[in-house]
């Protein structure tokens, strides 16, 4: 498709249960991050896929998040064991080449109760 | 870690004055990259700046890189209501892009 496709818009989860976030990246593009973006606006990396292989993983709260890009698949992150604070907006974007324009989907709000 | 400072966070502007927002880095810059993101939507890529000193327009919109490609700015003339929103900049490490915390500008009428 023409635009990074994110589901769902809006997902509320109950403190310690699991979350999961499609994304569908343009096609043809190779590079896929997920950003977090809670009230204050701030943006924050969280992972970067080149294809289906991690190509940085430095944001990640890895004892809880996790993320995959597998072939034919929406990537997908996925929260275990959701905390009030991880209510935010998460962001998806790809990109055809690395250093190139970034295009964004249209977030998934997720509100942890 | 890297880190892009922008400031001002926030700037509020009567219809028709100008507007510059400020991006910082501390170490240098292999590019760098601004987005606008309007209220409740995603951030929308508007240009990206590659070499030092370098100087691009965009109908009213002016963008800057530094001689040293620390820092950057994009500066709007005669804002209108269309330009309300957080402008961010993103800095380029090598293959990675750092954002600046934003500056959110609101446009008077």
């Amino acid at each position: 498709g023409e635009e990074v496709a994110q589901t769902p818009k809006h997902l509320v989860r109950g403190e310690g249960q699991k979350a999961k976030l499609y994304c569908a990246p343009i096609k043809g593009h190779s590079y896929v991050f997920w950003y977090q973006q809670v009230l204050k606006n701030e943006f924050k990396f969280l992972i970067s896929f080149q294809n289906e292989n991690v190509f940085d993983e430095t944001g990640m709260p890895k004892e809880r998040f996790s993320a995959k890009c597998l072939p034919n698949s929406p990537c997908s992150l996925e929260i275990q064991a959701t905390k009030l604070e991880d209510s935010a907006v998460y962001f998806c974007a790809s990109s055809p080449l690395a250093n190139t324009e970034a295009f964004f989907g249209q977030g998934t709000r997720l509100t942890v109760v | 870690g890297q880190q892009v400072m922008q400031i001002p966070q926030y700037q509020h502007v009567q219809e028709g004055e100008d507007f510059t927002t400020y991006c910082n880095s501390s170490t240098t810059l292999s590019n760098i990259q601004w987005y606008k993101q309007r209220p409740g939507g995603h951030p929308v890529f508007l240009i990206q700046l590659v070499k030092s000193g370098e100087v691009k327009k965009q109908k009213r919109l002016t963008f800057q890189f530094g001689e040293a490609k620390k820092n950057s700015s994009l500066h709007i003339t005669a804002t209108q209501t269309t330009d309300v929103g957080t402008y961010f900049c993103a800095g380029g490490y090598g293959q990675n892009f750092v954002f600046g915390p934003g500056t959110r500008l609101s446009v008077l009428p």
